[in-house]
């Protein structure tokens, strides 16, 4: 299987910080890598798709970036909103896989 | 707007089976896509389990074995999961997802229902 790697575990910032968030596969997916939203008691929210392309109705602030093995998830200034759990998922392999994810919490 | 609702018993006991359902609206689920479960153990960890496509074709994933089957009623735009032989490390939330097929990310989720294992 993938295995995705997210770092850092927990990231602790003030609102309107701008952050980024890594996600390292072992092996390359290609672009095959989408980032959710995750907060607390709610179900996840798909960010982004195929590393990089905006969803509709996901604020401007969040963008993606990267292929192969290394991406990056990007919030410019972050707002109190956005705390929470952040995950990434692989779909170049069949068995799909997630991240271990990053908590993004409130310095 | 499409909704995903699951549905199910909340506690099983060991060595028994869980079954749960998820109804879908405002979608029909032999339209498109693949229609997934994936459940969140305690500490966060996503698990995908497995899908039922628009065509009816299923795909698991390994590490449940022989344990899940995924069916689906067309009538009532519901599909199932079944695990077999569950233990306590099945105790986890349960989500029902969309999936796109050109690339399977999850699109549309379910609230997640809870399930614990115990005697």
């Amino acid at each position: 299987d993938i295995v995705l790697t997210q770092s850092p575990a927990t990231l602790s910032v003030t609102p309107g910080d701008s952050v980024s968030l890594s996600c390292r596969a072992s092996q390359s997916i290609s672009n095959n890598l989408h980032w959710y939203q995750q907060k607390s008691h709610e179900s996840p929210r798909l960010l982004i798709k195929y590393a990089s392309q905006s969803i509709s109705g996901i604020p401007s602030r969040f963008s993606g970036s990267g292929s192969g093995t290394d991406f990056t998830l990007s919030i410019n200034s972050v707002e109190t909103e956005d705390f929470g759990m952040y995950f990434c998922q692989q779909s170049n392999s069949w068995i799909f896989t997630f991240g271990s994810g990053t908590k993004l919490e409130i310095k | 707007d499409v909704q995903l609702q699951e549905s199910g018993p909340g506690l099983v006991k060991p060595s028994q089976s869980l079954s749960l359902t998820c109804t879908v609206t405002g979608y029909s689920i032999t339209s498109d896509y693949a229609w997934n479960w994936i459940r969140q153990f305690p500490g966060n960890k996503l698990e995908w389990m497995g899908y039922i496509s628009y065509s009816g074709s299923t795909s698991y994933n390994p590490s449940l074995k022989s344990r899940i089957s995924i069916t689906r009623d067309t009538s009532k735009n519901q599909f199932f999961l079944q695990l077999n032989s569950v233990t306590t490390e099945d105790t986890a939330t349960y989500y029902c997802a969309r999936g796109a097929t050109d690339a399977y990310y999850f699109d549309y989720w379910g609230q997640g229902t809870t399930l614990t294992v115990s005697s």
